[in-house]
């Protein structure tokens, strides 16, 4: 079955540039989404169609989808950054999610 | 405001049923596809199935974890989509979501509800 890997945690200092990847075979084929997690909250979307930003979501967030890998980069990050982040792609018809990963931002 | 609520979690047995709800309001929702999500404790999101529109003829897909023993299905007049649980175990313990997603190839689930949580053990 498809699979999709992210790295369990992320660590980054507040104002600088954090990277999560997400990778799976022939990735760059399909469309990437990525979601934002809160503890106690419901995800929110971040980033769809590889690299758009729904409404509401701040211009740091940006993403990337390519080969293997899709990359959720967040450019000057700042303490409410901190969350666990989800990457999703679409295979056929269903949803598949990766294992998600968790940034600190210290 | 577009909003989904969903209700209907409680306690449950391993063996038996359950049936949570998700309410929409605030969009069309006759002309979305709904999609089912759930969460274990601590754990990631699992995708579990979704339900087209009409005008996608309704159709129901599920993850492997999952058919068989759920089922989704909506109804339209009253702006709510349910998801069916039987036959249930332990490892089905979890908060589950529903969640919207637009007939836009590559579009992200972008509208969530708040969760229902659904406990199995005896």
């Amino acid at each position: 079955s498809y699979e999709l890997t992210q790295p369990p945690s992320v660590s980054v200092s507040p104002g600088q540039t954090a990277t999560i990847t997400c990778s799976g075979d022939k990735l760059g084929d399909m469309y990437a989404c990525w979601y934002q997690q809160k503890p106690g909250q419901s995800p929110v979307l971040v980033i769809y169609q590889d690299n758009k930003r729904p409404s509401g979501i701040p211009e740091r967030f940006s993403g990337s989808n390519s080969g293997n890998t899709a990359t959720l980069t967040i450019s000057g990050t700042q303490a409410m950054d901190e969350a666990d982040y989800y990457c999703q792609a679409w295979d056929s018809s269903t949803a598949l999610f990766g294992g998600g990963t968790k940034l600190t931002v210290l | 405001e577009v909003q989904l609520v969903e209700s209907g979690g409680g306690l449950v047995q391993p063996g038996g049923s359950l049936k949570v709800s998700c309410a929409a309001s605030g969009f069309t929702f006759s002309g979305s596809a709904v999609h089912w999500v759930r969460q274990a404790s601590g754990k990631g999101l699992e995708w579990l199935g979704r339900i087209r529109s009409k005008a996608g003829t309704y159709a129901t897909v599920y993850a492997a974890s999952v058919k068989g023993r759920f089922t989704i299905s909506r109804d339209d007049s009253k702006n709510t989509t349910y998801l069916q649980m039987n036959s249930l175990k332990t490892e089905d313990t979890a908060v589950y979501y529903c969640t919207r997603h637009q007939p836009i190839a590559g579009y992200g689930l972008d509208v969530w509800g708040q969760g229902t949580t659904v406990t199995v053990s005896s």
